[in-house]
This record gives structure tokens, sequence and C-alpha cells, in this order.
């Protein structure tokens, strides 16, 4: 069964810092892997989607890796600002395009201006 | 930009209540799912749905629950009689025929049972 972690559960630091949050599967078997952004009481907002065969995305300030065989992903944002505070959650699918997501608890960033 | 929308955005019912949340997936897309999230834990699948027919349901998703794609636009979840523990933020999600498996999340639902 696909578990996903991600530690810490809480992170703060200050504005204009770049920074790595982690997220690590137990079965490297996967189809894709998705980082997502959550507000307090609001739904998820994808960021990033990393396809299996692919290494890293990147979007905006926003850069994810993949390291399938080692089962681990880190999501770099990089300069970060106080409008970054949120959320932030991995999930991967197992086995195809329409295979369920696994999440992780998600990592709770606060960005100190 | 194109959005997954639900309703009601909060709903109080009372424990052995019925309850339907309600998703308008994204126009052109043909996957639907439900996910839940009870406060403070991880976000949990329940159902997926493809084609009018349920394509895989978690062990959550017990005769208690039902989905329903009723017109060419709603995708509803029921809960026909609530107990506390159903008491989570609804999550809908959709996704187009593109095998990126992308998945496009509504605001969610937040269902209190008291």
């Amino acid at each position: 069964k696909q578990e996903v972690t991600q530690i810490p559960a809480a992170l703060s630091v200050p504005e204009g810092e770049n920074l790595v949050l982690n997220c690590s599967f137990t079965d490297s078997a996967i189809y894709n892997l998705q980082w997502f952004r959550q507000d307090p009481g609001k739904g998820l907002t994808s960021l990033l989607l990393i396809q299996s065969s692919q290494r890293e995305q990147t979007s905006g300030r926003l850069n994810a890796s993949l390291d399938k065989s080692s089962g681990r992903s880190t999501l770099y944002i990089a300069a970060s600002q106080p409008g970054d505070s949120a959320t932030y959650l991995c999930a991967v699918a197992a086995w195809g395009a329409n295979s369920k997501l696994t999440f992780g608890k998600g990592i709770t960033l606060s960005v100190r201006p | 930009e194109p959005e997954v929308t639900q309703t009601p955005s909060h709903q109080v019912t009372q424990m052995g209540q019925e309850v339907i949340l309600r998703c308008v997936p994204i126009s052109n897309h043909l996957y639907f799912y439900w996910y839940r999230q009870i406060l403070g834990q991880k976000v949990e699948f329940l159902v997926s749905f493809y084609n009018n027919e349920i394509s895989e349901k978690s062990e959550i998703f017990d005769d208690q629950f039902s989905v329903e794609r009723p017109d060419g636009s709603n995708f509803t979840l029921k809960i026909r009689s609530t107990k506390l523990e159903d008491s989570a933020m609804y999550f809908c999600a959709s996704r187009g025929d593109e095998n990126t498996g992308e998945l496009f999340f509504g605001e969610g639902s937040r269902l209190t049972v008291l």
C-alpha cells in the first residue's frame, strides 16, 4: 500500500529565503506526482505535475523534482514571499491517468515578512 | 479560467439525515472524482467515475454513499444517513481526456454532522 510522507509538518522562514519542501513515497511504481497548494479552508490548487518519466518541472519560482528510484520528490520555492504561506501537499498516482491519488499530510509553510 | 465549482460551501446536518453535495466539473472533462479531508488528516480518495459508472471506490465508499451524473453538467455525492464521522471537507475533482492525469479540484464542501 502506497504511503506518502511529508516532513516537517510545518516550516517558518523569513521572506526572501529559498526553500525546499520534501515528499517521500514508499512504492516507486508511480504514474505521476502532483504538488498542490491549499490555503486555509480552501480547495487544492495544482502547482506542478511530474510524469514518472520526467525528472523535474518548473513554473515561475517553483521547481519540482522527482527521483522515482529513491521514492522522493522536492518542491523548491525561490525567493519566498508572504503570499506563499499555505499548506503544500504532494500526491502520487499509482498505475495510470485515472488512478486515485494518494496524498501526504502536507507541509504548512509560513513566510514571515 | 475554467474551474470546478461545488455547492454548498458549508452544510450542517443532523445525524441520520441525507445529504447531497453538488459539483459542476470543468465542461470538457470526462473523469470525475470525490475526495474528502477530515480536519487535520490527509486528503482521502472516495470514488472515481467515468462514462456514467464508478471506475474505482475506496473502502470508505460504502453503501451509504452514492454518486450520480444526473445531467450533462452536474456530478453529485449523496450520503444516505449521515454519521458524526462523515464530518469533513468533501472535494470534487475532474480531469480531461489527456493522459497526464492532472486533476483539478473544487473549493470543497464542508459537511458538519451534529
